[in-house]
């Protein structure tokens, strides 16, 4: 069955520390994306990749960093620097060309402890 | 310019009513508005979207009606279920170009 596994479901981080959300597609979709959704504020785009081994920031990528090794990885590290990140966090992805719809994962919830 | 303006924040509607959530745009270069569904807990997924060549499509209780002069959008569910209580989300691309949001429709149907 192909679509988006994110992991872990839920996520707790500590002060100071870094964790790394993981993102796998297996639709062979070109372009991946990562949102962050808080209540009332809809989705905000942190990063997306059209083709492997580059991205680009969204609006809020400050606190985040991404690779893009492989089409169908695209992990998102929450960092130190990122000071408010308890909210839920969506992985989605897409085929480029024409109007395709995207596709998203089930989301992780990231709370601090 | 690439804001999607999206109300009402929230929506209270009895069983068998009709739905109306809006959407304005500003940037002229969207050819492609998709409206999410999304449950407690799931991602967004979509349910149905369309091109500013057509000014309605419909798929089952769902319809959208597109004003491209008003550079608005809505979605219309017909005959609102309470398995239709979801949030709702309009969206607009360029295509190719990553998908712009409205922040969000939270839909509540009375039983």
């Amino acid at each position: 069955d192909g679509g988006i596994t994110q992991s872990p479901k839920y996520l707790f981080r500590k002060e100071g520390q870094n964790v790394t959300l993981s993102c796998e597609q297996n639709l062979n979709h070109d372009a991946m994306y990562w949102y962050r959704q808080d209540p009332g504020q809809g989705l905000r785009l942190i990063y997306y990749s059209q083709i492997v081994n580059d991205f680009q920031k969204g609006d809020i990528a400050e606190g985040y960093s991404v690779s893009r090794e492989k089409k169908e990885s695209f992990p998102l590290t929450v960092t130190s620097a990122q000071k408010n990140p308890t909210a839920f966090y969506l992985c989605a992805s897409r085929s480029l060309g024409g109007t395709q719809p995207q596709h998203f994962g089930d989301g992780t919830r990231l709370s601090i402890l | 310019q690439q804001q999607v303006k999206q109300s009402p924040q929230s929506l209270i509607v009895q069983k068998g009513g009709i739905s109306i959530i809006n959407c304005a745009y500003e940037n002229t270069a969207f050819d492609y508005f998709p409206w999410y569904q999304q449950f407690p807990g799931k991602g967004p997924a979509l349910l149905i979207a369309i091109r500013p060549d057509v000014s309605e499509k419909k798929e089952g209780r769902f319809t959208i009606s597109f004003n491209k002069s008003a550079k608005q959008f809505s979605l219309h569910i017909m005959d609102s279920q309470p398995g239709d209580s979801a949030t709702y989300f309009c969206a607009a691309s360029i295509v190719n170009d990553k998908i712009i949001f409205g922040k969000g429709t939270r839909l509540h149907i009375l039983p």
